[in-house]
């Protein structure tokens, strides 16, 4: 459904931890995207990765981190930086960023802090 | 940074009436105006885009224009229906960050 999946699909975590969210991806894209989803905020972009073991902030990076040791992962890690981490991830992917193409994103992770 | 901004953030309409959303955005090299439906407890999924080097862009229902010179695209949905009830997502890709930069979204109601 798509090629690219998030999990958990659910996460919940105490004040303090650091946690990893999953996203993988089969379509052979070279570029990946985090994104947060608070309500009445639209998308706003964590990290970014153009290509495997390169990636840059996005407009919301502190309190996360990321890697991508491979082309079909990007773990996104919210650590215990990160102040109000309660929210849904999602994560994206596309051919590359110089072509103009359609992003396809996973279906999501709602993390709660409790 | 790119800067989007998307009206209004809800909107209801009659069943067969036509739905408009509005975007603006401040880079003036972006070049790639996606435009994105999340139905309730899903994913975004593309529904149409536009480039720079077109000022209109139609699928069946669904149209797109784009007015460079004032940088501001629109999504029309003419004759819609209660499955076009969703949060809709204009985006632009920046020339300079080559990052996609979402507006904040809208919530359209079609009411039967």
């Amino acid at each position: 459904d798509g090629g690219i999946t998030q999990s958990p699909k659910y996460l919940f975590r105490k004040e303090g931890q650091n946690v990893t969210l999953s996203c993988e991806q089969n379509l052979n894209h070279d570029a990946m995207y985090w994104y947060r989803q608070d309500p009445g905020q639209g998308l706003r972009l964590i990290y970014y990765s153009q290509i495997v073991n390169d990636f840059q902030k996005g407009d919301i990076a502190e309190g996360y981190s990321v890697s991508r040791e491979k082309k079909e992962s990007f773990p996104l890690t919210v650590t215990s930086a990160q102040k109000n981490p309660t929210a849904f991830y999602l994560c994206a992917s596309s051919i590359n960023q110089v072509q103009n193409t359609e992003a396809f994103f996973g279906q999501g992770t709602r993390l709660t802090v409790v | 940074g790119e800067n989007v901004e998307q009206h209004p953030s809800t909107l209801s309409v009659q069943e067969g009436d036509s739905a408009v959303i509005k975007c603006t955005y401040s880079d003036s090299a972006s070049n790639y105006f996606p435009w994105y439906k999340q139905e309730l407890g899903k994913r975004p999924q593309l529904i149409i885009d536009i480039r720079s080097n077109v000022g209109e862009k139609k699928d069946q229902r669904i149209a797109v224009t784009l007015n460079k010179t004032a940088k501001h695209f629109s999504l029309h949905i003419t004759e819609t229906q209660p499955e076009d009830s969703a949060v809709y997502f204009c985006a632009a890709l920046s020339g300079s960050a080559r990052q996609l930069t979402f507006g904040s979204g809208t919530q359209l109601t079609v009411l039967p």
